[in-house]
């Protein structure tokens, strides 16, 4: 099983400020992976696909990188509804399908 | 537009059985694998189980093999989840969640339901 590991579990940043969330694969999962939303009392929301691809409707603050066993979600200028958990969750390698562990970003 | 609704939830005691239910609308629920996910209270995301297109193939999670079966009406645009001999740990919200690229299961989850919450309790 792939283990996925988040960092930080907390971040605090200021609204308008950048944000920079990691996530780790305990093996290579090429660009398998994608990032999710979720707002408190809400159902996740997919955010990015295939590392770096945004998925419909998601702002261009939005954005994705890496590729193997590294990956980075970064938000730029955040907005007062971008405060919420973040998950990353690798698929290549399946059953079973793996997430973090969560990055809770709260407003500094 | 696209829609996944859950329902079922509810107490049950440790030992009983519960079926949740996803109705899907808005897109061909034929054309798409389908996914259970759970989040236990304060929790994290944890994938529970998989059904393709036609219900010809299932995974699972090993914490609900031999307890749960995943299993879908695409006529009546229905995904189910059989729950049995349920334990105290399986307590949490279960997300319908519909694979992102239809015919193969090396995707992201695109959409999802808001949820129902079992809880296991005596």
């Amino acid at each position: 099983e792939i283990v996925m590991t988040q960092s930080p579990a907390t971040l605090s940043v200021s609204p308008g400020e950048r944000a920079t969330l990691s996530c780790r694969a305990s093996q290579s999962i090429s660009s398998f992976l994608a990032w999710y939303q979720q707002r408190p009392g809400q159902a996740p929301r997919l955010l990015i696909y295939g590392a770096s691809t945004r998925a419909a409707g998601i702002p261009a603050r939005f954005s994705g990188s890496g590729s193997g066993t590294d990956f980075t979600l970064t938000i730029s200028s955040l907005q007062s509804d971008d405060f919420a958990v973040y998950y990353c969750q690798q698929y290549d390698d399946w059953p079973p399908y793996t997430f973090g562990q969560g990055t809770k970003l709260e407003i500094k | 537009q696209v829609q996944l609704v859950e329902s079922g939830g509810g107490v049950v005691q440790p030992g009983r059985s519960l079926r949740l239910s996803c109705a899907a609308s808005g897109f061909t629920l034929s054309d798409h694998a389908m996914h259970w996910v759970r989040q236990a209270p304060g929790k994290g995301l944890e994938w529970v189980a998989i059904v393709s297109f036609d219900g010809g193939e299932e995974h699972y999670a090993d914490f609900v093999k031999d307890r749960f079966t995943v299993s879908r009406d695409n006529s009546n645009n229905t995904l189910y989840l059989q729950m049995n001999s349920l334990r105290t740990d399986d307590t949490a919200v279960y997300y319908c969640a519909r694979n992102f690229i239809p015919e193969d299961p090396r995707s992201s989850f695109d959409t999802w339901g808001q949820g129902t919450l079992v809880t296991v309790s005596s």
